[in-house]
Order: C-alpha cells, then structure tokens, then sequence
C-alpha cells in the first residue's frame, strides 16, 4: 500500500514564526500536493509538484511557499506564520497527471498558529 | 468558477437504510468524477472513480451513478452500517491534469 507520512499530527506556533510541514511518499509517485481543509471550507489546493524542482500554484498559494528537492519529499513553508494560517494541513501524492488519477493522503498536520 | 456543492448539512440515517449523497458541479464537463471518505482527524481515502460514459458503478455496497446531462452524481450506500458513518466527498479534475478539485463533503451518521 501506499504511504504517504507527514511529520507532524499537532504542531502549535506563534505568528512570525516560519513553519515546515514536511511529508514523505514511498511508491515512487510523480505528483505531490499540498492541501488545507477548514470548515465549511472543504480541501483547497495550495501548491502542487508534478516533478522534482517543479511546483504550481493551487487555489490559495498566498502566504506559503513549497520544496521539491527529491522525488519522494514534498515541504510547504509558511514564511511568517499568521493566524489565519491555522488548519489542517494534507499532503497527497498521485502516480502520475492523468485524469483519472486517484489521490493518496497522508493523516494530516492540524497547525495552530496563536 | 466551478463549483462542486455536496449538502453540507449532515445526513442521519438508520442502520440497514440505504444512504444516498448528491454532489452537483457547475462549469465544467469532467471525464471522470471521485469519491472520498474521510473519518475525523485523518486523510481523505479513495474509495470509487466513474468515467463520464458510466452511468453507473459499483464497489461491493457502494454503487455511484454519473449524469452529466444534470451535471451530478448520486453515492450511495446500500445496508448501511454504523462503521460507514463519515464524510464523503466528491472530486473532479478542474483546469489543468494536475489539479483535483473537492467538494465540501456530506456527514453521515448510522444509527442502530
């Protein structure tokens, strides 16, 4: 099966600070994301990497910044955490770009940022 | 813009009853639609993908039909369990490949 670990469950920070959300897939997946959920809100796209050192903006890349150093490790950064920032945090990969391509999550980083 | 919209209002049904959720969309003429479930505190899973030439498709329980005429699909699950409670949510691949757009989701609860 495929594994998709983010480091962190719980992480609390204070604005300013700069944060690293890190995730790790092992099936050798082209394509990483990074989402946010919030209530009422549903999954929106941050950023996504469809090849080492590539990455594209999603539906709400402001404030955040992405690594794609290795084909198996996908980062997001917040520069200065602020605290509308806070929320869950998902990372996902996908085999390759296809239409039909399902994704696979990792359990999620709820972030807090007071 | 798009829009994918699920009821965002939670569904009560009772065990054995069939559970039906409905996501509609908007601007868009996807080849392919997506079901997810999510349990509290942890990733979205996998669970069916229809083609828009399906009108219909089926996992064990599960079964997913595809109107693109009425741009909606219709998930549902058929003698339901309390195990099944969770959120569903739907998804499509908007604008470009890469790019898999979710709906809000829809909470189901089975009760005994």
């Amino acid at each position: 099966d495929v594994k998709v670990t983010q480091s962190s469950r719980y992480l609390v920070k204070r604005t300013g600070e700069k944060v690293f959300l890190e995730c790790v897939q092992d099936m050798d997946h082209e394509n990483m994301f990074w989402y946010r959920q919030d209530p009422g809100l549903g999954l929106r796209l941050i950023y996504f990497s469809y090849d080492v050192k590539m990455k594209e903006k999603g539906d709400i890349p402001e404030g955040y910044s992405v690594s794609r150093e290795k084909k198996e490790r996908f980062s997001l950064i917040l520069e200065s955490a602020s605290t509308n920032q806070t929320s869950m945090y998902l990372c996902a990969s996908s085999f390759g770009g296809g239409l039909n391509e399902k994704l696979f999550f990792g359990s999620g980083t709820q972030l807090s940022v007071l | 813009s798009q829009k994918i919209e699920q009821n965002s209002e939670a569904l009560n049904i009772q065990e054995g009853k069939t559970a039906t959720l409905t996501c509609n969309y908007t601007n868009y003429s996807p080849a392919y639609l997506q079901w997810y479930r999510q349990d509290p505190g942890r990733g979205p899973v996998f669970l069916l993908l229809i083609r828009e030439n399906e009108k219909e498709k089926r996992k064990e329980r599960l079964k997913v039909t595809f109107d693109t005429t009425l741009k909606q699909s219709l998930f549902h699950i058929t003698a339901s369990q309390p195990a099944d409670s969770a959120t569903y949510l739907c998804a499509l691949y908007t604008g470009t490949a890469s790019k898999l757009t979710f709906g809000t989701g829809t909470r189901l609860q089975v009760t005994l």
